[in-house]
């Protein structure tokens, strides 16, 4: 069975200092793995996906993260965060078969000026 | 391009009530999924559709929920009769086939059970 963890549900941060959001999974077969950004009464986003090759993945927002295998972890970092960037930001998991995504919890990205 | 729509946004029903939810995918996208998500939580996938077919439908509390696909176009999620716990906010969510791609999010319907 797979699952995802995210450790922290709440980072707050000052704008322009950088973040990290950690994102640990298991899974007993190969994995897919994204992140998601949920902004205020909307539905989610998705801001950059793990299928292959490299794995420093860049995405939208300058947002980018790194798959690690041995340490089965998918973190999301931006270098320089702004106030719009305030949001909830999901990890999630899928395989092969039904492609179906298991979510995380949600890290909750606090920004203050 | 038009995105996922849902409808309605917002329901407060009593508890033991029904309640219907709407979903019209991005026009050309196969799979169609209808997850939840209570307060504080990540979504949950309820059921997959692939055109018209159910792939994945093993968290969904058969006894009370219920969806179809009927065209392979929009899908309807119900709930007969409602619990207190089904308060959340349910979300519909498209993609082009079955596989990695990316799955495109409805704003949602959240529901209140009172």
């Amino acid at each position: 069975a797979q699952s995802v963890t995210q450790l922290d549900s709440q980072v707050p941060v000052f704008e322009e200092a950088p973040v990290e959001l950690r994102c640990n999974y298991s899974s007993s077969v190969s994995v897919y793995l994204f992140w998601y950004v949920q902004y205020p009464n909307q539905g989610l986003q998705l801001l950059l996906k793990y299928l292959s090759g490299s794995t420093l993945v860049k995405g939208i927002n300058g947002f980018e993260a790194e798959f690690n295998k041995s340490q089965t972890s998918f973190h999301l970092r931006k270098p320089s965060v702004h106030i719009s960037d305030t949001a909830e930001y999901f990890c999630a998991v899928s395989g092969s078969g039904s492609y179906k995504l298991i979510f995380g919890s949600g890290t909750r990205l606090l920004v203050r000026p | 391009e038009a995105g996922v729509a849902q409808s309605p946004r917002y329901k407060i029903i009593e508890k033991r009530q029904s309640v219907a939810f709407w979903c019209n995918p991005i026009s050309g996208h196969a799979t169609l999924y209808w997850y939840q998500q209570i307060l504080g939580q990540g979504p949950k996938l309820l059921i997959q559709f692939q055109n018209n077919g159910v792939v994945d439908d093993s968290q969904l509390p058969k006894d009370r929920f219920s969806a179809e696909r009927l065209k392979g176009v929009d899908s309807t999620l119900k709930i007969q009769p409602a619990k207190l716990e089904d308060s959340a906010v349910y979300l519909c969510a498209s993609s082009l086939d079955r596989g990695p791609y990316e799955q495109y999010f409805g704003p949602g319907t959240r529901l209140t059970v009172t």
